[in-house]
């Protein structure tokens, strides 16, 4: 089964900063991985996702996530955060080819100071 | 289109008590989903649906039922509920069966259970 782990649950950084979030997970077949995005009291939305080809996956306002087979990881970064990226992000993935649900991480909640 | 709608927003419960939390779509998905997130915990799938009359258990379905008559809509019934199903809910719904396609997620419904 496949899981998925974010290290960090809490990540304070000033605004126009750099910013990584940490996404490393855990299956031995291959996987379609996810970045959703929760802003306060909303529902989730997708940011990005990669399923295969280019291993540098973008979202529309310029976070972008990296897929690395070796370290089984997939970080989410952005060179440079404003007040309005404050959310919680969560990674997700799914093993490729199958009907197999998607797993969630715990979590990590982005608080962009000014 | 609306999306993915929920109700109620908010819904205190005292223990033993049953209620159904309604989940709608307006976007012809064949896959609909709940889950409830807790703090730290990330998202757990509660129960989904593949298609009207389809139903299926997900990571934490005890305590919970559903069921699936149109395409539309995807009750959640709380049949006599516990503290430990103090929790947000999220309905989900996505084209198709392929773990590739996009989530659209409602605005949850917070629920306390006393």
């Amino acid at each position: 089964a496949q899981s998925v782990t974010q290290l960090d649950s809490q990540v304070p950084v000033f605004e126009e900063a750099p910013v990584e979030l940490r996404c490393n997970y855990s299956s031995s077949v291959s996987v379609y991985l996810f970045w959703y995005v929760q802003y306060p009291n909303q529902g989730l939305q997708l940011l990005l996702k990669y399923l295969s080809g280019s291993t540098l996956v973008e979202s529309i306002n310029g976070f972008e996530a990296e897929f690395n087979k070796s370290q089984t990881s997939f970080h989410l970064r952005k060179p440079s955060v404003h007040i309005s990226d404050t959310a919680e992000y969560f990674c997700a993935v799914t093993v490729s080819g199958s009907a197999r649900q998607l797993t969630f991480g715990s979590g990590t909640q982005l608080t962009v100071l000014p | 289109n609306a999306g993915v709608t929920q109700t109620p927003k908010f819904q205190v419960l005292k223990t033993g008590q049953s209620m159904t939390l309604q989940c709608a779509q307006d976007m012809n998905h064949e896959y609909m989903s709940w889950y409830r997130q807790d703090p730290g915990m990330g998202l757990r799938l509660i129960h989904y649906s593949v298609g009207a009359g389809i139903t299926d258990q997900g990571e934490v379905p005890n305590g919970y039922n559903v069921s699936r008559s149109t395409t539309e809509d995807f009750p959640l019934r709380l049949l006599s509920a516990a503290p430990s199903q103090t929790s947000v809910y999220f309905c989900a719904s996505r084209p198709g069966q392929g773990t590739y396609n996009e989530q659209f997620f409602g605005p949850g419904t917070r629920l306390t259970v006393l």
